[in-house]
């Protein structure tokens, strides 16, 4: 049972555009909600995450926007730069004793060009 | 280093064989996790511990797969009867404890021939 939805598989954006990944959950015991940024090679590496009682955080261009009603949630790059260009997944997971145990969506791969 | 270390970075071995995975976490972290990212895939949990014991090895796929953490400190994952399945980047995080940011390390690539 796939328990995050992650949606564009891939992303092509301009530089200085807009980047916009969703993603949906099913578990409403699902608490805490990160984004991660992967590199080829790489791990993956913690880039913003937000709590269900707030509706959005912004850090710098990266900004997550939450609907808890809908079980969705949503990651905004603004001002798209090449160096952007990674493979992102939401994640989430809940409280008690599985509070560390993420579930990741299945990735967008995006591409920024100059 | 400072960050959380894993070896081999690549591991190649046949059908069958046994083969042992390590991560170093960062030191002081209490809270170690494990994860296989298949290609194209997000990362998928196998197991978490806090300390020196499985607080949760619900996403091990079958009793070939064990992990161990004798001092709290450095884990390895073992994988017995390797199939051409298991084939996947296993991945290694830690974090202070349960509640907080989980660091990866860069994985070790196994691929089963």
């Amino acid at each position: 049972q796939q328990q995050v939805k992650q949606s564009p598989q891939s992303l092509i954006v301009q530089k200085g555009g807009i980047s916009i990944i969703n993603c949906a959950y099913e578990n409403t015991a699902f608490d805490y909600f990160p984004w991660y940024q992967q590199f080829p090679g790489k791990g993956p590496a913690l880039l913003i995450a937000i709590r269900p009682d707030v509706s959005e955080k912004k850090e710098g261009r990266f900004t997550i926007s939450f609907n808890k009603s809908a079980k969705q949630f949503s990651l905004h790059i603004m001002d798209s730069q090449p160096g952007d260009s990674a493979t992102y997944f939401c994640a989430a997971s809940r409280g008690g004793t599985s509070y560390g145990k993420l579930t990741f969506g299945q990735g967008t791969i995006l591409t920024v060009h100059p | 280093g400072a960050g959380v270390s894993q070896t081999p970075s690549n591991k190649v071995t046949e059908k069958g064989k046994y083969v042992e995975l390590r991560c170093d976490p960062i030191s002081g972290h209490t809270a170690l996790y494990w994860y296989r990212q298949s290609l194209g895939q997000g990362p998928e949990f196998l197991i978490y511990f806090q300390g020196t014991g499985a607080a949760d090895d619900s996403g091990l796929p079958n009793d070939r797969f064990f992990a161990v953490r004798p001092e709290g400190s450095v884990s390895t994952l073992k994988i017995q009867r390797t199939e051409r399945g298991d084939s996947a980047v296993y991945l290694c995080a830690s974090s202070l404890g349960a509640k907080n940011i989980q660091y990866f390390g860069a994985g070790t690539r196994l691929s089963v021939l």
